[in-house]
């Protein structure tokens, strides 16, 4: 098994700009999950991009993925208040069933 | 309808006591978690079952005892309640949803033991 680990671990920005969070993994994998948490809430499933699928979109969501990097991205455009959120990558490696482990998360805060 | 849902939604509570977090889904899923969320904002599994059968137990003390009596339901029952048990408590099924499988989180039970 293997978790995500997203960087950067906090990011603040401006109502309308861009938000790039990062996700590193160390084995091959089958799919890479991102998830949102709100503060006080459970964990909301984003987006899942396959290990044969190097950019998906969804919404204002861009996620990219570099098997060769074993690295992926989540970028949010045009952020708003309400992305404020904490962000976590889950990489799934196809041999271990549903076991998706979870890392620190990056924190982001959008400012009005 | 809450896909994912787990009571008590907080819960205070004195060292050396028992407590019971249940969970039920309603997703038709084969497969629960829990995990468990400390202040720094890990997520680490504790648990998972695979229809009422028991196929994750990660490194936790033996004071926590989960308990599935059927595949919609899994409890997690805390022995001998210590300081170091205060966290956020996530259930979790998994299964088949609209971007593939993936897992369905409910929302959390505050546990501050005092």
């Amino acid at each position: 098994s293997q978790q995500g680990e997203e960087d950067p671990q906090a990011l603040s920005i401006q109502e309308g700009e861009n938000a790039t969070m990062n996700c590193s993994y160390k084995t091959s994998i089958n799919n890479l999950q991102w998830y949102r948490q709100n503060s006080g809430r459970g964990l909301v499933h984003l987006i899942l991009i396959r290990s044969n699928e190097r950019e998906k979109h969804s919404g204002r969501l861009r996620v990219t993925l570099d098997t060769s990097k074993k690295s992926s991205s989540l970028l949010i455009t045009a952020s708003r208040a309400a992305d404020t959120a904490s962000y976590f990558c889950a990489p799934a490696p196809g041999n271990q069933g549903g076991k998706l482990i979870f890392g620190q998360g990056t924190e982001l805060s959008v400012k009005p | 309808d809450t896909a994912v849902s787990q009571t008590p939604k907080y819960l205070v509570t004195q060292m050396g006591n028992d407590k019971s977090i249940k969970c039920e889904q309603n997703l038709g899923h084969d497969t629960m978690y829990w995990y468990k969320q400390d202040s720094k904002k890990f997520l680490k599994i504790m648990f998972s079952y695979n229809n009422k059968e028991l196929i994750i137990n990660e490194t936790v003390p033996n004071r926590f005892s989960p308990k599935s009596p059927d595949k919609a339901h899994l409890n997690l029952h805390i022995n001998s309640l210590e300081l170091g048990d205060s966290a956020v408590y996530f259930c979790a099924s998994f299964g088949a949803g609209g971007f593939g499988n993936t897992i369905y989180f409910g929302e959390g039970s505050w546990l501050t033991v005092v």
